[in-house]
């Protein structure tokens, strides 16, 4: 079953705004992660967030994590064309001892369009 | 360098047909995970191997679905009896080493159809 859901379903921007993506899940987490996927390159790791980690930042990648709300975002600055993919969240869930083996669970992805 | 390849990459079967998905994953990579994918899901979590050892397979939607990983390298899924609902993309994915720290670095997938 999907734990996380991410809103919106789909987004359609220009080229160089901003897009914003938020994902909400449902259990303890050790990790959230997020990932991209196209039909050209398959599923492709973006950025790892920590569950004591509140902000992270790579390249044009702006995550956030609010655990108290079990809520995370994903900004994308300066948007390009080939920024255009499905975009899912997924995590990690935390086990009794605090660790995870990383057994993903995903919500069911934003589709995000940037038009030239 | 090589990535996650898996093999084939469409397979049409029919209804009650067997079918064998292979996973080759990056070379010393400890950890194997499958996912299936429907259209217009995320994926969901099949099974995991570290190394030959299957320590959850709690995602597998009925006996029908059998994986095995002898040596600790290539996985192979076993669809017996297809189903139309077992139609989805059969994602691989593996990791460096056991344990959260590390991305998992997925394959192109498997897309499966059965008529």
């Amino acid at each position: 079953s999907q734990q996380g859901e991410e809103d919106p379903q789909a987004l359609s921007i220009q080229e160089g705004e901003n897009a914003t993506m938020n994902c909400s899940y449902k259990t303890s987490i050790n990790n959230l992660q997020w990932y991209r996927q196209n039909s050209g390159r398959g599923l492709v790791h973006l950025i790892l967030i920590r569950s004591n980690e509140r902000e992270k930042h790579s390249g044009r990648l702006r995550v956030t994590l609010d655990t108290s709300k079990k809520s995370s975002s994903l900004l994308i600055t300066a948007s390009r064309a080939a920024d255009t993919a499905s975009y899912f969240c997924a995590t990690a869930r935390a086990n009794a001892g605090g660790t995870s083996y990383g057994k993903l669970t995903f919500g069911q992805g934003t589709i995000l369009t940037v038009h030239p | 360098g090589a990535g996650v390849s898996q093999s084939p990459r469409y397979k049409v079967a029919k209804r009650g047909q067997d079918v064998a998905l292979r996973c080759d994953p990056i070379s010393g990579h400890v950890s194997l995970f499958w996912y299936q994918q429907a259209l217009g899901q995320g994926p969901e979590f099949l099974t995991y191997f570290q190394n030959e050892a299957q320590l959850d397979k709690s995602g597998l939607p009925s006996d029908r679905f059998f994986a095995e990983r002898p040596e600790g390298s290539v996985s192979t899924l076993k669809i017996q009896r297809t189903q139309q609902e077992d139609s989805a993309v059969y994602l691989c994915a593996s990791r460096v080493q056991a344990g959260e720290r590390n991305e998992q670095f997925f394959g192109p997938g498997t897309r499966l159809t059965v008529l």
